[in-house]
């Protein structure tokens, strides 16, 4: 699986847009970016995953760069609930047979809102 | 709905007693993992099931041994607790189609085991 690099932790006004950076330089064509995010002491919670165009649900964007080296989580409106460790993840498919669909968490960027 | 359910959510342990970890998922999903995180790091995986009848082994297997009881069920079972074993312990349950993780993974609320 390709390595990721993120900060290790970010502070964001609660209300403003919440930027979280993922480089994943050796990301290869069959990998796919997700993230999840873990509130103090709950079990991680999906948030988004993408290849290769820009996707958005309820909760957050991805944005992924056209040479897929580097993702954005974009939380559009953060609030104090959304103080986590977020986690970016990268994982591709039929990676050593039948161990597809394992996930590995690195440290993850702690964002901190506040009001 | 209730997603993935752990049992129990509190366990204090005397060194080298033994007990199981209990995880149940209500959403039909084929996969279904355990991991432990310990304080200031992330999650790692103990073992998995990536069907029913299926397991295998994780990156900290050593000490743990687990059942796939049924496509609901995976329990993880320290046979004779040590105090490194001291952490939390989260199962989670996907879905996979076409060799593609669907939608993530949904995750328990975490068993807080401390070895004593």
């Amino acid at each position: 699986d390709a390595k990721t690099t993120q900060p290790t932790s970010m502070d964001c006004a609660e209300g403003r847009a919440a930027n979280l950076p993922c480089n994943h330089s050796t990301i290869s064509g069959n990998e796919y970016v997700y993230w999840y995010r873990q509130i103090h002491s709950q079990g991680p919670q999906y948030i988004i995953h993408g290849l290769k165009n820009n996707e958005t649900n309820e909760m957050a964007s991805l944005i992924i760069t056209e040479d897929r080296k580097s993702s954005t989580l974009i939380l559009p409106h953060a609030t104090l609930r959304d103080t986590a460790v977020y986690y970016c993840i990268v994982r591709g498919w039929n990676a050593g047979g039948t161990s597809y669909g394992k996930l590995t968490f690195g440290q993850g960027t702690i964002l901190t809102v506040h009001p | 709905n209730a997603g993935v359910t752990q049992t129990p959510k509190f366990q204090v342990l005397k060194t080298g007693q033994s007990m199981t970890l209990q995880c149940a998922q209500d959403m039909n999903h084929n996969s279904m993992y355990w991991y432990r995180q310990d304080p200031g790091m992330g999650l790692r995986l103990i073992y998995y099931s990536a069907s029913e009848g299926t397991t295998d082994k994780g990156e900290v297997p050593n000490g743990y041994n687990v059942s796939r009881l049924n496509k609901r069920e995976f329990s993880l079972r320290l046979e004779s607790a040590a105090p490194s074993q001291t952490s939390v312990y989260f199962c989670a349950s996907s879905d996979i189609s076409g060799r593609v993780l669907l939608y993530g993974y949904t995750f328990g609320s975490g068993t807080r085991l401390t070895v004593v």
